[in-house]
């Protein structure tokens, strides 16, 4: 059954940690994205990789990385230096050549 | 600028009450329009691709349909389980991101009542 996996669901961290996001997919998609999603502001890009090995900013990649060694995988690391990372986070892919994009479950993570 | 715009940013129905939802879209050289349902807590569905005016998709109460400046939505004697926040998204125009990349409404957030 293919599709795109997020874990974990809900995640929780003190503030001043960083936190890694996994997001996997088995739809043999060329290119994975990472979203932000609040309340009222819509789905923001973070990072997006069209090809394994090789990632490019978004609109708003500050305090945030990744990595692209897999062509299933691409985890998003929250840094400490992200001043407000309490959101909805959300993995999508899609495959060469088509603009759709297939997205996972999502993992909310809340920093107190 | 590339912008997409969903209205209204909430409606509210009665079960079985038809209406329409709007995407309206500035972008040059459309490369397609995307519609998504995103339900409370989770990720968005793809429901229908539009790549030309005048093409529509169907799918159960649900009927996309393209112009060249918007895209409506139109539900059919809806039921309770329609609400959810219904996304619309293009790729960046001709001389604007890179390929692959979408362009997302901020959504229009339906409630269907029984």
């Amino acid at each position: 059954d293919g599709g795109i996996t997020q874990s974990p669901k809900y995640l929780f961290r003190k503030e001043g940690q960083n936190v890694t996001l996994s997001c996997e997919q088995n739809l043999n998609h060329d290119a994975m994205y990472w979203y932000r999603q609040d309340p009222g502001q819509g789905l923001r890009l973070i990072y997006y990789s069209q090809i394994v090995n090789d990632f490019q900013k978004g609109d708003i990649a500050e305090g945030y990385s990744v990595s692209r060694e897999k062509k299933e995988s691409f985890p998003l690391t929250v840094t400490s230096a992200q001043k407000n990372p309490t959101a909805f986070y959300l993995c999508a892919s899609s495959g060469a050549g088509h603009y759709e994009q297939y997205f996972g479950p999502g993992t909310r993570l809340t920093v107190t | 600028e590339d912008q997409v715009t969903q209205s209204p940013e909430a409606l509210r129905l009665q079960e079985g009450e038809s209406s329409s939802l709007n995407c309206s879209y500035t972008v040059s050289g459309l490369r397609g329009l995307f519609w998504y349902r995103q339900d409370p807590g989770k990720g968005p569905e793809f429901l229908f691709t539009l790549y030309s005016a005048g093409e529509e998709k169907e799918k159960e109460r649900l009927k996309a349909t393209l112009t060249k400046k918007e895209s409506f939505l139109h539900i059919t004697a809806p039921k309770p389980e329609d609400s959810a926040t219904y996304l619309c998204a293009v790729p960046p125009g001709n001389y604007g991101g890179s390929q692959g990349n979408l362009i997302f409404g901020k959504g229009t957030k339906l409630s269907v009542k029984p």
